[in-house]
């Protein structure tokens, strides 16, 4: 009974592919976000979806494109992956209870080689 | 623009003692603030939420306060236990009905020691 997932748990690629993340959670939240922890352990947001509306956007790269089909899903697509791009990418969710409490995934341990 | 800063950035204490972790913010028109505990190679687990109208939350042997006006907040852990070592993070909320993105702090690694 996962709360928030995501898969792929580690990525390794190189220099130029495209890749995609996909995440999914279960507790009827209306918000969804993906955030970067960089090699420096410091978290910081990319993009925040509501009812699969873009909220939030960071002057993230538009190599980055999330994409929501439906409210329990959003998915991160990058083209033309940089050695910079390495890091770890954490989807959170929040709901209107508990005063928008955040809910994070495990993470995915993104390489860029 | 909201920054989030938490001292100290490490801490090693030995089994049993309390231990105070400390956050401030640029900004005190917040939404609310909430704790996180990560362990390593693991995702965020929230702790404690603190909504901008709230003075402290507490629990088991955590108890977080709020001084929005200072901007400041402190995570008191009680009794600490070796399984309480990991990075404790604290994240601030806009305000006005809460802009939906959290800042971070850069964390505190806590290690205590048995």
């Amino acid at each position: 009974d996962t709360a928030v997932s995501q898969t792929p748990k580690y990525l390794v690629t190189q220099m130029g592919n495209d890749k995609s993340i996909k995440c999914e959670q279960n507790l009827g939240h209306d918000t969804m976000y993906w955030y970067k922890q960089d090699s420096k352990k410091f978290l910081k947001i990319m993009f925040s979806y509501n009812n699969k509306e873009l909220i939030i956007n960071e002057t993230v790269p538009n190599r980055f494109s999330p994409k929501s089909p439906d409210k329990a899903h959003l998915n991160l697509h990058i083209n033309s992956l940089e050695l910079g791009d390495s890091a770890v990418y954490f989807c959170a969710s929040s709901g209107r209870d508990r005063g928008g409490e955040q809910y994070f995934g495990p993470g995915t341990r993104l390489t860029v080689t | 623009k909201q920054e989030v800063t938490q001292i100290p950035a490490a801490l090693s204490v030995p089994e049993g003692e309390n231990l105070v972790l400390n956050c401030s913010f640029t900004d005190s028109a917040i939404y609310n603030l909430q704790w996180f505990r990560q362990d390593p190679g693991k995702g965020l687990t929230s702790l404690l939420l603190i909504q901008s109208s709230q003075r402290e939350q507490t629990s088991g042997r955590l108890n977080a306060s709020l001084d929005k006006s200072s901007g400041r907040s402190t995570l008191y852990i009680a009794a600490s236990q070796p399984g309480d070592s990991a990075t404790y993070l604290c994240a601030v909320r806009g305000g006005q009905g809460g802009s939906e993105k959290l800042v971070f702090g850069k964390g505190t690694k806590l290690t205590v020691n048995p």
